[in-house]
């Protein structure tokens, strides 16, 4: 199992751009959550999705948005890109019913000028 | 709201000594605490789950304790390694959600361990 994924791992945009993450995880998880992470403020949530065609805001969903068509698919999306929206973003998911554990991705990297 | 703090927020020592990294939460309605460990650049691995009705759990060097009446958890990593450097978080779900609706994380404790 590849376990949870994260495309592209590295994007630099100019302000204004837009552009799609793809978050994809192959162990039937039925939750899903991105986040972002700053030096300095850790890591904080976005949006995230109990199930195929639900999602629900987090602590910072400003500037973003998200869909989730498909039970192993979770799309973070940006606009209209910021400077502010300079961050490293995580990708996780988890299976309701055990202990609840999240399972994390290796991060996308991005840079808006 | 939710907030977690992790102390010290950077830490030296050398090679085979044990240490401990503390974190706190505000709000003691957890439904699990998972610490986690980050190496530079990289994403994040699971070190080890506490489950709110547990006191401790152990997995090789490492042992993390939960006392949620007085929101406090710990990590205490005995004979420590090199290879142990990296930024440890600490992370909690609250009960409200069934442990679900995210994790709201700490800061994290930036670990170096001296050759």
């Amino acid at each position: 199992n590849a376990g949870v994924t994260q495309t592209p791992k590295f994007r630099v945009l100019k302000t204004g751009q837009s552009m799609t993450l793809l978050c994809a995880q192959d162990m039937n998880h039925e939750y899903m959550y991105w986040y972002r992470q700053d030096p300095g403020m850790g890591l904080r949530l976005i949006h995230y999705s109990v199930g195929e065609g639900t999602t629900a805001k987090g602590e910072v969903p400003d500037g973003y948005n998200v869909s989730r068509l498909k039970k192993q698919n979770f799309l973070l999306g940006l606009e209209s890109a910021a400077p502010s929206q300079t961050s490293v973003y995580f990708c996780a998911s988890l299976k309701r019913g055990g202990y609840n554990e999240q399972f994390f991705g290796p991060g996308t990297r991005l840079t808006v000028l | 709201k939710q907030e977690v703090t992790q102390i010290p927020a950077a830490l030296s020592v050398p090679e085979g000594e044990n240490l401990v990294l503390n974190c706190s939460f505000t709000d003691s309605a957890i439904y699990n605490l998972q610490w986690f460990r980050q190496d530079p650049g990289k994403g994040l691995t699971s070190l080890l789950l506490i489950q709110s009705s547990q006191r401790e759990q152990t997995s090789g060097r490492l042992n993390a304790s939960l006392d949620k009446s007085s929101g406090r958890s710990t990590l205490y990593i005995a004979a420590s390694q090199p290879g142990d450097s990296a930024t440890y978080l600490c992370a909690v779900s609250l009960y409200s959600g069934g442990g679900a609706d995210g994790l709201t994380f700490g800061k994290g404790t930036h670990l170096i361990i001296q050759p």
